[in-house]
């Protein structure tokens, strides 16, 4: 199975600041990569899509880079409603995987 | 507008079983595959299941392979997730999902809660 590997676990933030995650496959997935934010209570919501393109709906402070094992999420310009917890997810092959899941918190 | 609702989600002993559902409206649900996720009290997302939208095939986690079995009925646009021989670390809130561009899941259910207990 690939192996997503998510750093930081967890990382602590200021509004306005710019965060990176990162995301490490132990295979090489191409682009069939998407990036999910979820918030306590609720369920995954899919920010990006195919590694760099973003979800409709999805605010443009959102981006993704990346392919091949290695890629990013970067959230541009923090807002209150960005602190939440982001997971990674390899579709490239069966059975999928996630990352462990990196969680945003308020400085 | 896209829904997916599950349920029949409850309280087991281990060792037992349990069916859950996956309602979906809003799109053509004989066009996209299905796929169950779960999460567990506090830890992160698992990828459980799959079932193809094209063949029919499926694809399990080692973690439920043997134990749980995926299926559709695409007249009425319901997934199904049959769980058997249920353990403690079954215990996890279940989410179906429509796969979308990239092989993501663009839409998610709410969630129903299987809890694995004596």
């Amino acid at each position: 199975d690939i192996q997503m590997t998510q750093s930081p676990s967890s990382v602590s933030a200021s509004v306005g600041d710019r965060v990176t995650i990162t995301c490490r496959a132990s295979q090489d997935i191409s682009s069939w990569l998407g990036w999910y934010q979820q918030r306590p209570g609720e369920a995954p919501k899919l920010l990006i899509y195919a590694a760099s393109n973003l979800q409709s709906g999805v605010p443009s402070r959102f981006s993704g880079s990346g392919s091949g094992t290695d890629f990013t999420l970067t959230i541009s310009s923090l807002q209150p409603e960005d602190f939440a917890t982001y997971y990674c997810h390899q579709a490239s092959v069966f059975p999928h995987t996630f990352g462990q899941g990196t969680k945003l918190e308020i400085k | 507008e896209v829904q997916l609702v599950e349920s029949g989600g409850g309280l087991v002993q281990p060792g037992g079983s349990l069916r859950l559902s996956c309602a979906a409206s809003g799109y053509i649900f004989s066009d996209y595959d299905m796929t169950w996720v779960r999460q567990a009290p506090g830890k992160g997302l698992e990828w459980v299941s799959v079932i193809r939208h094209r063949d029919g095939s499926t694809y399990y986690a080692d973690s439920v392979k043997g134990r749980f079995t995926i299926s559709r009925d695409n007249s009425k646009n319901t997934a199904f997730l049959q769980m058997s021989s249920l353990r403690g670390d079954d215990t996890a809130v279940y989410y179906c999902a429509k796969t979308g561009s990239g092989g993501t899941f663009n839409y998610w259910g709410q969630g129903t809660l299987v809890t694995v207990s004596s």
